[in-house]
Formats: structure tokens, sequence, C-alpha cells
């Protein structure tokens, strides 16, 4: 067991750019979470694959962001052309149908 | 809609004495809920959840909590805390499926030598 890891754990991007975060889950685990956390503040869910669904997207997620998960395996969030308001620590979380979830340590994005 | 309220945004501690973590929750069924710790650097830690059953539970690190459905609330409990507690707690109600889980904001506990 590897836990869950994240990559980058840093990243800083200029205003506009695009940005992409990888997530590998602790293997054979089905599900899959993206959550953002802000400074002062607690997680707060983005979206949820199942195997290689996303089943659920919170209203948080606008159209610049798009999650993948193409092989049920590993999980990319994109975020376009970002701005500010973006910068945040995104977490991924996984776990097995009705077990706990493991988090990741993050991707500490910095919107310049 | 679920919500999480934690009202303590600082908590300071001597070393070696108690602490208890207030949560307060709205969840229109039977709630799940959960503590999380969350060190510098570090990802989100489980202390401890609540699915159903007894109302006391036991976690890692020494740590319990107790539901209390009539005061809604899930509050975070341990005897003697260490140095080594000094980090972000985060109450959480959900049941981790498609909706996620629903977090406060957190309390940090600062520890006093």
């Amino acid at each position: 067991d590897t836990g869950v890891s994240q990559d980058p754990r840093h990243k800083i991007t200029k205003r506009g750019q695009n940005v992409t975060f990888r997530c590998d889950p602790i293997s054979e685990h089905n599900r899959l979470y993206w959550y953002r956390q802000t400074l002062g503040q607690g997680p707060e869910f983005l979206t949820y694959f199942q195997n290689e669904a996303q089943l659920e997207k919170s209203r948080l997620l606008s159209d610049r962001f798009s999650a993948e998960r193409p092989k049920g395996s590993f999980s990319t969030l994109e975020i376009q052309r970002t701005e500010q308001g973006d910068s945040a620590m995104y977490l991924c979380a996984s776990g097995a149908t009705n077990e706990k979830l493991f988090f990741g340590s993050g991707t500490q994005l910095s919107v310049l | 809609a679920q919500s999480v309220t934690q009202p303590d945004i600082h908590i300071t501690v001597s070393e070696g004495a108690s602490l208890e973590l207030r949560c307060n929750y709205s969840y229109g069924a039977t709630p799940y809920l959960f503590w999380y710790v969350q060190s510098p650097g570090q990802g989100l830690q489980l202390l401890l959840k609540y699915f159903s059953g007894d109302t006391l539970v036991q976690g890692i690190k020494g740590f319990e909590a107790e539901f209390k459905r009539s005061q809604s609330s899930f509050n975070l409990r341990k005897p003697s805390v260490h140095w080594s507690d000094a980090a972000e707690y985060f109450c959480a109600v959900g049941e981790g499926g498609a909706d996620g889980l629903t977090f406060g904001k957190g309390t940090h506990l600062i520890i006093q030598p």
C-alpha cells in the first residue's frame, strides 16, 4: 500500500494558463474523489468517480474544470484559463466500496 | 443540504491536558460522521468514524468521539494531549458516496508546553 499519490506537489502558474494535476489512487480502489481546500477552510467536494465513470460533479466545478479517469486507475484534473481564485490545495482521495477514504497530500496551486 | 459547524477556529491546550473539539452537523438522514486530522504538508488522516451502533467510538492516537443525536453533535475528545497532536482537525458528514463528504472549516489545535 503506497498510499494516494498526487503530482505535482506544488504548481505556480500565470493567470490564463492551463494546468493539469494527476492523482494515483491506491490500487484496486474503485472510488476516487477530488476536493479543493482554500486557506482556513475545510475541503470542498469537486467530483467523484466510480471506476472510470464520473458520477457526480459539484456546482463548484465550473466549465473550466475537467476531470478524467480513463482506465479506472489514475485520474487527472485540468483547469483551463486559470484565475487567481483557483489558487488552492487540490486533494485527491480514494477508497474501496464501503471503506474509508485515503487522502493524498495534495497539489498546491498558486495562480499569479 | 448537509452542513458541518466547528465553532472553534483555534484552541490552545497545555500538553497533558484534556481536549474536546466541538462539531455540530445538519443532515437529513442518519449521518455518517468522521473526524480527520491534517498536519502541515500531510494529507488528511482519518481519526475515527461513526456509522451506527455504539455512540461512543474509539479512534487512533487515543482519540474518541461521542455521537449525540439530540444535540446533533459529534465532539472529539482526548484525555491527555501530546505536542504531536498539534494540527488542524476537521469534522465531516456524509456517506462518502457519490455526494462525497461535507467538511467543517476546521479547528486549529495549538499545544502549549
